[in-house]
Protein backbone atom coordinates (compact mmCIF):
# COMPACT_ATOMS: atom_id res chain seq x y z
CA UNK A 1 0.00 0.00 0.00
CA UNK A 2 1.39 3.63 -0.70
CA UNK A 3 1.97 5.98 2.34
CA UNK A 4 1.76 9.33 1.00
CA UNK A 5 0.09 10.60 -1.92
CA UNK A 6 1.38 13.88 -4.18
CA UNK A 7 -0.63 16.45 -4.85
CA UNK A 8 -1.51 17.45 -8.03
CA UNK A 9 -1.42 13.81 -9.94
CA UNK A 10 -0.61 15.87 -13.10
CA UNK A 11 1.05 19.50 -13.79
CA UNK A 12 1.62 21.25 -17.07
CA UNK A 13 3.82 24.61 -16.67
CA UNK A 14 5.56 26.43 -19.38
CA UNK A 15 9.74 25.98 -19.54
CA UNK A 16 10.74 29.20 -16.58
CA UNK A 17 8.03 28.76 -14.17
CA UNK A 18 7.75 27.66 -10.96
CA UNK A 19 6.48 23.76 -10.45
CA UNK A 20 5.46 23.00 -6.78
CA UNK A 21 3.95 19.23 -6.05
CA UNK A 22 3.01 18.24 -2.69
CA UNK A 23 3.23 14.78 -0.92
CA UNK A 24 1.47 14.00 2.02
CA UNK A 25 2.24 10.50 4.31
CA UNK A 26 1.20 8.88 7.27
CA UNK A 27 3.05 7.84 10.18
CA UNK A 28 6.16 9.02 11.70
CA UNK A 29 9.31 9.01 9.49
CA UNK A 30 12.81 8.45 9.72
CA UNK A 31 13.50 10.59 6.55
CA UNK A 32 11.47 12.32 3.28
CA UNK A 33 13.23 11.68 0.23
CA UNK A 34 12.14 12.81 -3.35
CA UNK A 35 13.25 11.05 -6.62
CA UNK A 36 12.46 11.58 -10.09
CA UNK A 37 11.70 9.23 -12.80
CA UNK A 38 11.94 9.44 -17.20
CA UNK A 39 9.45 7.80 -18.83
CA UNK A 40 10.48 4.06 -18.82
CA UNK A 41 13.65 4.69 -16.79
CA UNK A 42 14.92 3.85 -13.30
CA UNK A 43 14.50 6.08 -10.66
CA UNK A 44 16.79 8.81 -9.58
CA UNK A 45 17.04 10.01 -6.50
CA UNK A 46 16.66 13.95 -6.00
CA UNK A 47 17.18 15.24 -2.44
CA UNK A 48 17.03 13.55 1.13
CA UNK A 49 15.34 15.33 4.18
CA UNK A 50 15.79 14.04 7.63
CA UNK A 51 12.80 14.98 10.29
CA UNK A 52 14.37 17.07 12.25
CA UNK A 53 14.67 19.22 9.33
CA UNK A 54 12.67 22.06 7.77
CA UNK A 55 13.72 23.28 4.72
CA UNK A 56 17.05 21.85 2.09
CA UNK A 57 18.00 23.40 -1.00
CA UNK A 58 19.51 21.36 -4.20
CA UNK A 59 20.71 23.35 -7.10
CA UNK A 60 17.08 24.44 -8.35
CA UNK A 61 15.61 22.18 -5.99
CA UNK A 62 14.15 22.71 -2.55
CA UNK A 63 12.16 20.98 -0.12
CA UNK A 64 10.75 21.77 2.83
CA UNK A 65 9.06 19.49 5.43
CA UNK A 66 6.00 19.85 8.24
CA UNK A 67 6.21 16.74 10.29
CA UNK A 68 3.55 18.39 12.24
CA UNK A 69 1.25 18.24 9.24
CA UNK A 70 2.84 15.26 7.88
CA UNK A 71 3.35 16.97 4.37
CA UNK A 72 6.25 17.97 2.36
CA UNK A 73 6.69 20.12 -0.76
CA UNK A 74 9.30 19.91 -4.15
CA UNK A 75 9.72 23.24 -5.65
CA UNK A 76 11.44 23.15 -8.82
CA UNK A 77 12.23 26.53 -9.86
CA UNK A 78 13.24 27.83 -13.93
CA UNK A 79 11.53 24.59 -14.93
CA UNK A 80 13.34 23.31 -17.81
CA UNK A 81 11.95 21.09 -20.52
CA UNK A 82 14.46 18.25 -19.52
CA UNK A 83 12.24 18.47 -16.04
CA UNK A 84 9.47 16.60 -17.44
CA UNK A 85 9.07 13.16 -15.93
CA UNK A 86 7.06 11.52 -12.49
CA UNK A 87 8.38 13.05 -9.23
CA UNK A 88 7.67 10.57 -6.40
CA UNK A 89 8.36 11.44 -2.60
CA UNK A 90 9.40 8.28 -0.55
CA UNK A 91 9.48 7.95 3.39
CA UNK A 92 11.99 6.27 5.11
CA UNK A 93 10.53 4.85 8.10
CA UNK A 94 13.23 3.82 10.19
CA UNK A 95 12.92 0.15 9.60
CA UNK A 96 16.36 -0.96 7.50
CA UNK A 97 15.66 1.96 4.94
CA UNK A 98 13.26 0.24 2.93
CA UNK A 99 11.08 3.00 0.87
CA UNK A 100 7.72 3.83 1.02
CA UNK A 101 6.53 5.97 -2.26
CA UNK A 102 3.53 7.76 -2.94
CA UNK A 103 1.68 7.56 -6.34
CA UNK A 104 3.81 10.24 -8.01
CA UNK A 105 3.08 13.54 -9.91
CA UNK A 106 3.68 13.86 -13.55
CA UNK A 107 4.99 16.82 -14.07
CA UNK A 108 5.16 17.88 -17.83
CA UNK A 109 7.58 21.56 -18.77
CA UNK A 110 6.45 22.59 -22.47
CA UNK A 111 8.57 25.06 -24.63
CA UNK B 1 31.56 4.13 -11.82
CA UNK B 2 28.80 1.83 -13.05
CA UNK B 3 25.48 2.27 -11.57
CA UNK B 4 23.16 -1.12 -10.75
CA UNK B 5 22.57 -3.10 -13.32
CA UNK B 6 19.10 -5.42 -14.20
CA UNK B 7 18.72 -7.87 -16.41
CA UNK B 8 17.05 -8.97 -18.72
CA UNK B 9 15.30 -5.29 -19.36
CA UNK B 10 12.19 -7.27 -20.55
CA UNK B 11 10.71 -10.32 -20.54
CA UNK B 12 7.60 -12.02 -21.72
CA UNK B 13 6.63 -15.03 -19.88
CA UNK B 14 3.43 -17.10 -20.42
CA UNK B 15 1.33 -17.84 -17.62
CA UNK B 16 2.54 -20.32 -15.61
CA UNK B 17 6.28 -20.29 -16.41
CA UNK B 18 8.90 -19.37 -13.73
CA UNK B 19 11.54 -16.36 -14.09
CA UNK B 20 14.04 -15.06 -12.94
CA UNK B 21 15.50 -11.69 -12.95
CA UNK B 22 18.88 -10.27 -12.23
CA UNK B 23 20.02 -7.36 -9.98
CA UNK B 24 24.14 -6.22 -9.80
CA UNK B 25 24.36 -3.36 -7.70
CA UNK B 26 27.25 -1.06 -7.26
CA UNK B 27 30.05 -2.30 -5.64
CA UNK B 28 30.37 -2.43 -2.09
CA UNK B 29 26.95 -1.44 -1.94
CA UNK B 30 26.00 -3.08 1.64
CA UNK B 31 22.28 -2.87 1.23
CA UNK B 32 19.92 -4.57 -1.98
CA UNK B 33 16.33 -4.02 -2.27
CA UNK B 34 13.83 -5.42 -4.57
CA UNK B 35 10.57 -3.35 -5.78
CA UNK B 36 7.30 -3.57 -7.94
CA UNK B 37 5.96 -0.74 -9.77
CA UNK B 38 2.99 -1.57 -11.66
CA UNK B 39 1.92 0.80 -14.87
CA UNK B 40 1.03 4.33 -13.58
CA UNK B 41 1.95 3.86 -9.63
CA UNK B 42 4.33 4.71 -7.22
CA UNK B 43 7.15 1.28 -6.76
CA UNK B 44 6.10 -0.71 -3.64
CA UNK B 45 9.13 -2.07 -1.77
CA UNK B 46 8.85 -6.34 -1.85
CA UNK B 47 12.35 -7.32 0.00
CA UNK B 48 15.45 -5.95 1.74
CA UNK B 49 19.11 -7.55 2.17
CA UNK B 50 21.71 -6.65 4.18
CA UNK B 51 24.88 -8.41 2.73
CA UNK B 52 23.84 -12.01 1.90
CA UNK B 53 20.85 -11.66 4.85
CA UNK B 54 17.72 -11.11 4.16
CA UNK B 55 16.03 -8.79 6.73
CA UNK B 56 12.78 -8.24 5.28
CA UNK B 57 10.87 -9.69 3.09
CA UNK B 58 7.51 -8.86 4.16
CA UNK B 59 6.43 -7.25 0.69
CA UNK B 60 6.73 -10.19 -1.53
CA UNK B 61 2.87 -10.84 -2.29
CA UNK B 62 2.93 -14.89 -2.12
CA UNK B 63 5.12 -17.62 -1.76
CA UNK B 64 5.72 -17.92 -5.54
CA UNK B 65 8.15 -15.20 -5.06
CA UNK B 66 11.67 -15.90 -3.69
CA UNK B 67 14.31 -13.71 -3.81
CA UNK B 68 18.20 -14.44 -3.11
CA UNK B 69 21.39 -13.25 -2.69
CA UNK B 70 23.92 -15.76 -1.79
CA UNK B 71 27.26 -13.74 -1.65
CA UNK B 72 26.24 -10.51 -0.70
CA UNK B 73 26.61 -8.72 -4.01
CA UNK B 74 24.26 -9.72 -7.13
CA UNK B 75 20.70 -10.77 -6.56
CA UNK B 76 18.46 -12.62 -8.59
CA UNK B 77 14.22 -12.42 -7.99
CA UNK B 78 12.48 -15.81 -8.55
CA UNK B 79 8.74 -15.69 -9.84
CA UNK B 80 7.40 -18.94 -9.78
CA UNK B 81 4.60 -20.19 -12.18
CA UNK B 82 3.79 -16.68 -12.95
CA UNK B 83 0.15 -15.15 -13.16
CA UNK B 84 -0.96 -11.99 -15.01
CA UNK B 85 -1.23 -9.93 -11.88
CA UNK B 86 2.54 -10.18 -11.70
CA UNK B 87 2.98 -8.19 -14.62
CA UNK B 88 5.14 -4.63 -13.72
CA UNK B 89 8.37 -3.55 -13.88
CA UNK B 90 10.87 -4.92 -11.34
CA UNK B 91 13.28 -2.42 -9.92
CA UNK B 92 16.13 -3.48 -8.03
CA UNK B 93 18.25 -0.78 -5.48
CA UNK B 94 21.34 -0.62 -3.45
CA UNK B 95 22.76 1.44 -0.91
CA UNK B 96 25.97 2.19 0.52
CA UNK B 97 24.31 1.17 3.79
CA UNK B 98 21.37 1.90 6.03
CA UNK B 99 20.63 5.69 6.13
CA UNK B 100 21.98 6.61 2.60
CA UNK B 101 20.10 6.71 -0.33
CA UNK B 102 19.38 4.65 -2.80
CA UNK B 103 20.52 4.06 -6.28
CA UNK B 104 18.06 2.06 -8.45
CA UNK B 105 18.67 0.16 -11.70
CA UNK B 106 16.21 0.79 -14.82
CA UNK B 107 14.26 -2.00 -13.94
CA UNK B 108 12.98 -5.32 -15.39
CA UNK B 109 9.78 -4.91 -17.59
CA UNK B 110 7.74 -8.51 -16.78
CA UNK B 111 4.82 -9.69 -19.29
CA UNK B 112 2.92 -12.55 -18.42
CA UNK B 113 0.52 -13.49 -21.52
Amino acid sequence: SQQGEEDPQALSIQEGENATMNCSYKTSINNLQWYRQNSGRGLVHLILIRSNEREKHSGRLRVTLDTSKKSSSLLITASRAADTASYFCATDLGGGNKLTFGTGTQLKVEL
Amino acid sequence: GAGVSQSPRYKVAKRGQDVALRCDPISGHVSLFWYQQALGQGPEFLTYFQNEAQLDKSGLPSDRFFAERPEGSVSTLKIQRTQQEDSAVYLCASSLDTLYEQYFGPGTRLTVT
